[in-house]
């Protein structure tokens, strides 16, 4: 069965430095979308994507964020500069059709644990 | 604002009983979608159940089956015949039908662990 990957599981680094995680959703899939979980807390909306842009984005999705297609397959989220509060597990999810709609189904990756030291 | 609430941060249960999980929800929206997500350990979160605001019949899937009541704001989750595999975090999520861009929002989970 089809799967959404995440690479790397688990990313260590220092406050300041960019970070890009990175995601393969479902190849047939069109919508994206990534969450974030930090330790204790709810898993939290960030962005949707589609059409190689931005459908939504929660408060939580400031400059230091962006997202990406760049190729036919993979999708990623860069944090520009991190700082200690981006230390989380981030889900990328993906669906085939539109949100609302009767397959929306979002699919999650397994996620990429984030470190910030 | 929709918020999701989960009461019970974690419960057990024996192999094949039965047990249910609370989840109530805050909205001004009447429309809308309510899903119950299960995540086992180390695994990703897969989709159990689903259930749309406008249909009065509570949804079922095999052994997982939701009460919902929507003047209470309540979407519990029931497992009957609970097996081993059924332990994990369980996530109530809701999802707003208008205007929406696939934001699910989530509650803290409760994680679930089967006795055998």
């Amino acid at each position: 069965e089809p799967e959404v990957t995440q690479t790397p599981s688990h990313q260590v680094t220092q406050m300041g430095q960019e970070v890009i995680l990175r995601c393969v959703p479902i190849s047939n899939h069109l919508y994206f979308y990534w969450y974030r979980q930090i330790l204790g807390q709810k898993v939290e909306f960030l962005v949707s994507f589609y059409n190689n842009e931005i459908s939504e984005k929660s408060e939580i999705f400031d400059d230091q964020f962006s997202v990406e297609r760049p190729d036919g397959s993979n999708f990623t989220l860069k944090i520009r500069s991190t700082k200690l509060e981006d230390s989380a597990m981030y889900f990328c999810a993906s669906s085939e059709t539109p949100p609302g709609t009767g397959d929306d189904e979002q699919y999650f990756g397994p996620g990429t644990r984030l470190t910030v030291t | 604002a929709q918020t999701v609430t989960q009461s019970q941060p974690e419960m057990s249960v024996q192999e094949a009983e039965t047990v249910t999980l609370s989840c109530t929800y805050d909205t001004s929206e009447n429309n809308y979608y309510l899903f119950w997500y299960k995540q086992p350990p180390s695994r990703q979160m897969i989709l159990v159940i689903r259930q749309e605001a406008y249909k009065q019949q509570n949804a079922t899937e095999n052994r997982f089956s939701v009460n919902f009541q929507k003047a209470a704001k309540s979407f519990s989750l029931k497992i009957s015949d609970s097996q081993l595999g059924d332990t994990a975090m369980y996530f109530c999520a809701f999802m707003k039908r208008r205007g929406s861009q696939g934001n699910l929002i989530f509650g803290k989970g409760t994680k679930l662990s089967v006795k055998p």
